[in-house]
């Protein structure tokens, strides 16, 4: 089983759309977790970290569920330029992030 | 916020020629850094973790004899592939622990990649 495991989709959906990803994890020692977008060809950026009591910022909402070891991220209308890969991240210690394969988002007109 | 550079974006070698990748952190002093590798649809992997003045930390199955990281300062690690070779050819992202104030702040900073392709 991998350590962190996402659907690669890819996720096709309108402008304006409610979309959600979810990411599970291996290691229930798992200390923080994060959500990464990463352009095609780009180096990954991070667009928020996943707080135990869940936190949101704009459009994007990311939950953590400690007891099924999962985190997810809900993105509401949908914009042409949220079109990327969005990867799950995982700090698991020892200065070790886990990343998951990513998951692809395309938004369509 | 805190940057990281990371030079050439883009090289083309021939096989058995070695390659240098830098990693900078340009406003700030990292005392470690992460070395990934992304090949085509598939999640940034591990490499090694540099740390400063000393030798680099590598994740299993990677070869520390082929991969060469060096730490000398606290704003430069760099990567050399050694003798490369076609399967060799992937995306190089360095990364570095954001600081400010002295803090490490947790959130990850990545160079912008390299890309290198070798024929």
């Amino acid at each position: 089983r991998k350590e962190v495991e996402q659907d690669p989709g890819p996720f096709n959906v309108p402008e304006g759309a409610t979309v959600a990803f979810n990411c599970t994890y291996s290691n229930s020692a798992s200390q923080s977790f994060f959500w990464y977008r990463q352009d095609c060809r780009k180096e990954p950026k991070l667009l928020m970290s996943v707080y135990s009591s869940g936190n949101e910022d704009g459009r994007f909402t990311a939950q953590l569920n400690r007891a099924s070891q999962y985190i997810s991220l809900l993105i509401r209308d949908s914009k042409l330029s949220d079109s990327a890969t969005y990867l799950c991240v995982v700090y698991t210690g020892f200065q070790k992030l886990v990343f998951g394969t990513g998951t692809r988002l395309l938004v369509s007109p | 916020g805190a940057v990281v550079s990371q030079h050439p974006s883009w090289v083309i070698c021939k096989s058995g020629t070695s390659v240098k990748i830098e990693c900078r952190s340009l406003d700030f002093q990292a005392t470690t850094m992460f070395w990934y590798r992304q090949f085509p649809k598939q999640s940034l992997m591990l490499m090694a973790t540099s740390n400063e003045g000393s030798k680099a930390t590598y994740e299993q199955g990677v070869e520390k004899d082929k991969f060469l990281i060096n730490h000398a300062s606290l704003t430069l690690s760099t990567l050399t592939v050694t003798s490369a070779h076609p399967e060799d050819s992937s995306f190089y992202i360095c990364s570095a622990r954001g600081v400010a104030g002295g803090t490490d702040t947790g959130e990850l900073f990545f160079g912008e990649g390299s890309r290198l392709t070798v024929l």
